[in-house]
């Protein structure tokens, strides 16, 4: 069965500093890679998708993130943080049964400090 | 066009009460979702479905029953809630590349 692991239930940057949050998965084949938003009190949004085309894949609100098959890693970037981008960011794999669904990590709460 | 709607938003319960929370799509897709988001654990799926009459167990299925009559609608059925069952649901359709389009949940309190 797939997993996805995200390193780190909280983490903090200064606003204006780089953004890193980790994400690494198993699959037994390759997968579609998603990373989702969370704003407090709201649904989840999709923030960007690699479904194997372009290993860089560029997101919403300047957040990108890299497909890296060796690494089995799909970690989250932003050059500078913003104090709007707290929240919770979740990382997923697609289902590899024919579900039509996805794993979901356990989250990274960011937060932003003015 | 509403996407991805759920009612009610907000729901307390007693413990052995019933209920069901509904999910409706106007987008036309075929496959359909139903997952838990706890604290700490992210969302799990709880049953899933690929079409009108097709349903089958996600991952922590014990205690939802789900059937799909039409392609447009895909209710969650708590048949006797616990305090375990607290939660926010949230209802999903899945796009041709995996993409899952939410709806914005239901949160609920079992006392």
């Amino acid at each position: 069965a797939q997993s996805v692991t995200q390193l780190g239930s909280h983490v903090s940057v200064s606003e204006g500093a780089l953004v890193l949050l980790r994400c690494n998965y198993s699959s037994s084949v390759p997968p579609y890679l998603f990373w989702y938003v969370q704003y407090p009190n709201q649904g989840l949004q999709l923030l960007l998708k690699y479904t194997s085309a372009a290993t860089l894949v560029k997101g919403i609100n300047g957040f990108e993130a890299e497909f890296k098959k060796s690494e089995t890693s799909f970690h989250l970037t932003k050059p500078s943080a913003h104090m709007s981008d707290a929240a919770e960011y979740f990382c997923a794999v697609s289902d590899v049964t024919g579900r039509r669904a996805l794993t979901f990590g356990s989250g990274t709460r960011l937060q932003v400090q003015p | 066009n509403a996407g991805v709607t759920q009612t009610p938003k907000f729901q307390v319960l007693k413990t052995g009460q019933s209920m069901t929370l509904q999910c409706a799509q106007d987008m036309n897709h075929e496959y359909m979702s139903w997952y838990r988001q706890d604290p700490g654990m992210g969302l799990r799926l709880i049953h899933y479905s690929v079409g009108a009459g097709i349903t089958d167990q996600g991952e922590v299925p014990n205690g939802y029953n789900v059937s799909r009559s039409t392609t447009e609608d895909f209710p969650l059925r708590l048949l006797s809630a616990a305090p375990s069952q607290t939660s926010v649901y949230f209802c999903a359709v899945s796009g041709s590349d995996y993409e899952q389009y939410f709806g914005p949940g239901t949160r609920l309190t079992v006392t």
